[in-house]
């Protein structure tokens, strides 16, 4: 299983950075990291994708270190809207396969306070 | 970024109805779509994989002939839960894989509520 580990909760205050790491211990040669956002009663919502080192794009940054067990997903400046659960997905679903199956955890529910 | 819809984004039915619901991708094509359905204060579980032109991969303990997929386009796929009863109520979302971007880019999601 591609299984991954994420801290429940956290809080934050508007125009602080949010960190959110996640743990894959068993990601394999192939697979990509993908974090999502998901707002109550919407599907979640691509934020960004990463293989190894550091990406960054608009609304984030990812940095993966050299051994890929793990990834931080980088939230600068947060603000009231990005109150949500941010979830942390790591292989293909298109070539998971029967022992690669991608597992969704609960992922974090990221509170930011005024 | 990849853009998908879902219609409708919500449903009430009596039990022993069926609903279909409808999953596109406004700008890509995508051979490859998924559905998946979501409970309170749960994560996603994935139902199936559905693929265009062909038979969709059922996850396991997923019924195939109560959640039918066709994917007849390569922007539309739809579920229908037929004989809907009052444990199918749930959120139903798809999502559709972007292959050039190998991610999969998700709808807005249908709730489903049978009484």
């Amino acid at each position: 299983l591609a299984k991954t580990t994420q801290p429940i909760s956290m809080d934050s205050y508007e125009g602080q950075e949010v960190n959110i790491t996640c743990s894959h211990n068993n990601i394999a040669t192939n697979d990509y990291i993908t974090w999502y956002q998901q707002f109550p009663s919407q599907g979640p919502r691509f934020i960004i994708q990463g293989y190894k080192t550091k990406v960054t794009n608009e609304v984030a940054s990812l940095f993966i270190p050299a051994d890929r067990k793990s990834s931080t997903l980088s939230l600068p400046r947060v603000s009231l809207s990005d109150t949500a659960v941010y979830y942390c997905l790591v292989g293909d679903p298109l070539r998971a396969g029967n022992n690669r199956k991608l597992i969704w955890g609960l992922g974090t529910s990221l509170a930011v306070n005024p | 970024g990849a853009v998908v819809s879902q219609h409708p984004s919500w449903v009430i039915c009596k039990s022993g109805t069926s609903v279909k619901i409808e999953c596109r991708s406004l700008d890509f094509q995508a051979t490859t779509m998924f559905w998946y359905r979501q409970f309170p204060k749960q994560s996603l579980m994935l139902m199936a994989t559905s693929n265009e032109g062909s038979k969709a991969t059922y996850e396991q303990g997923v019924e195939k002939d109560k959640f039918l997929i066709n994917h007849a386009s390569l922007t539309l796929s739809t579920l229908t839960v037929t004989s809907a009863h009052p444990e199918d109520s749930s959120f139903y979302i798809c999502s559709a894989y972007r292959d050039e971007q190998e991610t999969q880019y998700f709808g807005p999601g249908t709730r489903l509520l049978v009484l």
